[in-house]
């Protein structure tokens, strides 16, 4: 158990359609990432919110937004949702030093039909 | 444009056995690298990391090398066990502060048979 958790851990919804996935870092973790993994993908990063900050940005679609509340936890918001992102997406956390030192939660499995 | 490659999807090696998984990278800028387990419905766990500073980092039956100059990192496994059947995936960060972000590759399925 990595400390991070992550819900819901499946989803399954129609395209056109908007979802909130939802992530809790570590305790004191002040670092969280989003990465989508696809269909015999590696994990693609997407965003990440440092503090509550916006610190650094991937490969994220403009129909994909995120936030970092003042409790640490994270939403990532999914919407007008298309077959292509069905996906496994993951959170994961570090403290604040060390960035390169990622902790996973067990994802949140979106299916799009 | 794949900045970490893992060529190999499976490999599959006998229990007590050395298993040694393979990873590229192109970017000279990433200082910092990281091998990670993932079992099927989990999320990727850290396994064990070396700084682009040295060329070996060991950890109990875990050994990463990185030979900088090929571009090129390994793990190596010994003795393999069956718990250590998963898929491996190695990453690759630029810094190691608060704007880190990881680049993976997309990762090998390592089988131990008995």
């Amino acid at each position: 158990d990595s400390g991070v958790t992550q819900t819901p851990k499946h989803l399954i919804t129609a395209t056109g359609q908007r979802v909130t996935l939802r992530c809790s870092p570590r305790s004191g973790d002040l670092s969280v990432y989003w990465y989508q993994q696809s269909l015999d993908q590696g994990l693609q990063f997407l965003i990440q919110y440092y503090n509550g900050e916006e610190r650094a940005k991937g490969n994220i679609l403009e129909r994909f937004s995120a936030q970092q509340f003042p409790d640490l936890h994270s939403e990532l918001n999914l919407s007008s949702l298309e077959l292509g992102d069905s996906a496994l997406y993951f959170c994961a956390s570090s403290v604040a030093d060390r960035g390169h030192e990622q902790f996973f939660g067990p994802g949140t499995r979106l299916t799009v039909l | 444009d794949q900045q970490v490659k893992q060529n190999s999807p499976s490999l599959s090696v006998q229990e007590g056995r050395i298993s040694i998984l393979n990873c590229d990278y192109t970017n000279s800028m990433f200082d910092y690298f990281l091998w990670y387990k993932k079992y099927p419905a989990e999320g990727p766990t850290f396994l064990i990391s070396i700084s682009s500073i040295k060329d070996k980092n060991e950890d109990g039956r875990f050994t990463v090398f990185l030979n900088k100059s090929a571009k090129h990192l390994s793990l190596h496994i010994v003795p393999s066990q069956p718990g250590d059947s998963a898929v491996y995936f190695c990453a690759a960060s630029v810094g190691t502060g608060t704007a880190s972000k990881l680049t993976f590759g997309t990762g090998t399925r390592l089988q131990v048979t008995l």
